[in-house]
């Protein structure tokens, strides 16, 4: 069946460090891939998405890359902020499908 | 745009109780969804809902947890009785058909003692 496995957190860094969380997949066929972001306090917010392989998804400085060869989708940004501090769902929808499967998520702390 | 509605945002019950949650999702919204989302993980779909009739319901433990969406607007998601396993945030999120954002409310978190 389809599942999502991503790192293990929380994983905390200083400001301004470079931050990236693996993510792979299992699907059949040609999935979507998604990340969430969830604040404290709040619901769960698309951060960014790709739809097919080699896609690169961006937003709010962090990117993500569709690699079908690796099934991975792993999120990266270049210089982290305090603000940036939450927890981040790896998720990913087949086509035609409406159901969305969620990884356990990576919590972020961000020291300033 | 008003976002996806829930209440209450906390609750606390005793085992055996009954509660149930409320969910408005935004305005033409025609899929609705909740899931349990249990501290560590990530959510889990419970229900799924394509205007009033339930395309997903395969996670749903049927015999204590109803959900219903009468009009293909707001849903209510019952829990009867409670267990001290269903201590969680209840998620409930929208979407539009044939897209892929779904928009989550912020939350019921259920605590049972």
């Amino acid at each position: 069946g389809n599942s999502v496995t991503q790192m293990e957190g929380p994983v905390t860094l200083s400001e301004e460090a470079f931050l990236t969380i693996n993510c792979t997949y299992t699907a059949t066929g040609y999935p979507s891939l998604f990340w969430y972001v969830q604040y404290p306090g709040e619901g769960l917010q698309l951060l960014l998405k790709a739809t097919k392989a080699d896609d690169k998804g961006s937003n709010k400085g962090f990117e993500a890359t569709y690699r079908k060869e690796t099934t991975s989708f792993h999120l990266e940004k270049g210089s982290v902020q305090v603000s940036d501090s939450a927890v981040y769902f790896c998720a990913l929808k087949n086509t035609g499908g409406f159901k969305t499967i969620f990884g356990a998520g990576t919590r972020l702390f961000v020291k300033a | 745009e008003a976002g996806v509605a829930q209440s209450p945002r906390y609750k606390i019950i005793e085992k055996r109780q009954s509660v149930a949650f409320w969910c408005n999702p935004i305005s033409g919204h025609a899929t609705l969804y909740w899931y349990q989302q249990i501290l560590g993980q990530g959510p889990k779909l419970l229900i799924q809902f394509q205007n009033n009739g339930v395309v997903d319901d395969s996670q749903l433990p049927k015999d204590r947890f109803s959900a219903e969406r009468l009009k293909g607007v707001d849903s209510t998601l019952k829990i009867q009785p409670a267990k001290l396993e269903d201590s969680a945030v209840y998620l409930c999120a929208s979407m539009r058909t044939d897209h892929y954002e779904q928009y989550f409310g912020p939350g019921t978190r259920l605590t049972v003692t």
